[in-house]
């Protein structure tokens, strides 16, 4: 089955630094989401990647899924405490049975806290 | 559009007794997925719907749980009965189509606590 694994598990970062969160895959992704979490709340959909080597920006948050497309990193630069949260990284394996499910397999995620 | 509606936002109820957790999906939206979230076991697909009718349920942890979506603007998801290790949040989502190319959005989740 799929498995995502996602590092760090929780990150303290300052205000105004930049972070990286990473997410990895056992085996090669079809897609891989970011989502994001506040505490109490739903997820909201940040970006989607697909192909190998592909990187996606929105605001101050940068994305890259790697050649292999089995690893993906998520980029923050200059922190604000509005990107505090939980972020997740959700995929669909390149080849599943048929009888596994189409839906998405999360990570863990990870848990950004930004100091003021 | 409203988003993903769920209801209710909280609940609270008895070990043994049944609980039903509902879902509306964005109108025109055609799969619709139940999750479950726990801090032990993050986020989990119980089961997915394509055109209301469900194509995997794999991920749905025992004959207690089943879930329903007699039309495509709404679906239920039912633990009968209930144990306090169903403690959770249950989220419902809904796309335009399979994961694959698409978006998902989330439903504010249904926050459930057995006693």
């Amino acid at each position: 089955s799929q498995e995502l694994e996602q590092s760090p598990q929780s990150l303290i970062v300052q205000e105004g630094k930049n972070l990286t969160i990473n997410c990895t895959s056992s085996k090669t992704l079809y897609g891989l989401y970011w989502y994001k979490q506040k505490y109490g709340e739903g997820l909201i959909f940040l970006m989607m990647l697909q192909k190998g080597g592909e990187e996606k920006s929105h605001e101050k948050i940068t994305a890259k899924l790697d050649e292999k497309k089995q690893q993906s990193s998520l980029h923050i630069t200059a922190s604000q405490p509005s990107h505090a949260g939980i972020y997740l990284c959700g995929a669909v394996p390149v080849l599943y049975s048929g009888g596994g499910a189409d839906g998405l397999t999360f990570g863990k995620g990870t848990h950004l806290i930004i100091q003021p | 559009d409203a988003g993903v509606i769920q209801s209710p936002r909280h609940e609270v109820t008895e070990m043994g007794q049944e609980v039903t957790l509902r879902c509306k999906p964005i109108s025109g939206h055609n799969s619709l997925f139940w999750y479950r979230q726990t801090m032990m076991r993050g986020l989990e697909l119980l089961i997915y719907f394509n055109n209301n009718v469900p194509i995997d349920d794999s991920g749905m942890p025992e004959d207690r749980f089943s879930a329903k979506m007699p039309n495509a603007s709404f679906s239920t998801l039912k633990i009968q009965p209930s144990e306090p290790r169903d403690s959770a949040v249950y989220f419902c989502a809904s796309s335009l189509a399979r994961w694959a190319n698409t978006e998902a959005f989330f439903g504010q989740g249904t926050r459930l606590t057995v006693v």
